[in-house]
């Protein structure tokens, strides 16, 4: 079947520390990956995607590889800031399933002054 | 702003009652997706529209139905209600093709006494 898996949470760090979030995925097909973040009573907006193999999404200093051979996706940050405190979800689509989304359980971060 | 609009925010009812959540998506979005997010289950996919038919359906409860009018706009409705159905519930939509990331709206807020 098609799902997602990311590390969970929560994951707290001191501002300007290193971040990275594990996502790995299984999909009957080629998937496109996503990063999703949620803020504390927002919705989840776009993050970054990649939509084919080596491809690297990236955002706001956010950076992540879409990496077929070890079929994951994982999120990284250089610096982080006490503002990227949020959820964030890791999700595929597959064009073969109607453009069906598969979502992970979310990681929750927290940064710390 | 995403672009998606979701009314009411915030709903409070009582056990037994029906709701009606709407969504009114980006424009030019023909899919309508929506989600339940609880603290205990995480995103849950409830059902998928695209141009105004059902293209998928996930966890949805029997109690539980949608559709997408000719505007395009959805509708959530929520009968018999339990006190587990308290939850947010989230519509996303986009543009249905390969690639399309979901947009998500801000959430209705739903709690059942």
């Amino acid at each position: 079947g098609n799902s997602v898996t990311q590390m969970e949470g929560p994951v707290t760090l001191s501002e300007e520390a290193f971040l990275t979030i594990n996502c790995t995925y299984t999909a009957t097909g080629y998937p496109s990956l996503f990063w999703y973040v949620q803020y504390p009573g927002e919705g989840l907006q776009l993050l970054l995607k990649a939509t084919k193999a080596d491809d690297k999404g990236s955002n706001k200093g956010f950076e992540a590889t879409y990496r077929k051979e070890t079929t994951s996706f994982h999120l990284e940050k250089g610096s982080v800031q006490v503002s990227d405190s949020a959820v964030y979800f890791c999700a595929l689509s597959l064009s073969n399933t109607g453009n069906q989304f598969y979502f992970g359980t979310g990681t929750s971060l927290t940064v710390i002054p | 702003d995403s672009g998606v609009t979701q009314t009411p925010k915030h709903l409070i009812t009582a056990t037994g009652q029906r709701v009606t959540l709407r969504c009114s998506p980006r424009s030019g979005d023909l899919s309508v997706y929506w989600y339940q997010q609880s603290l205990d289950q995480g995103l849950q996919f409830l059902i998928q529209y695209y141009n105004g038919e059902e293209r998928a359906t996930g966890n949805i409860l029997e109690r539980f139905s949608a559709q997408q009018f000719p505007d395009l706009h959805s509708e959530l409705n929520l009968s018999s209600l339990e006190l587990g159905d308290s939850a947010l519930y989230f519509c996303a939509s986009s543009v249905q093709g390969y690639n399309s990331p979901l947009h998500f709206g801000n959430g209705t807020r739903l709690t059942v006494t």
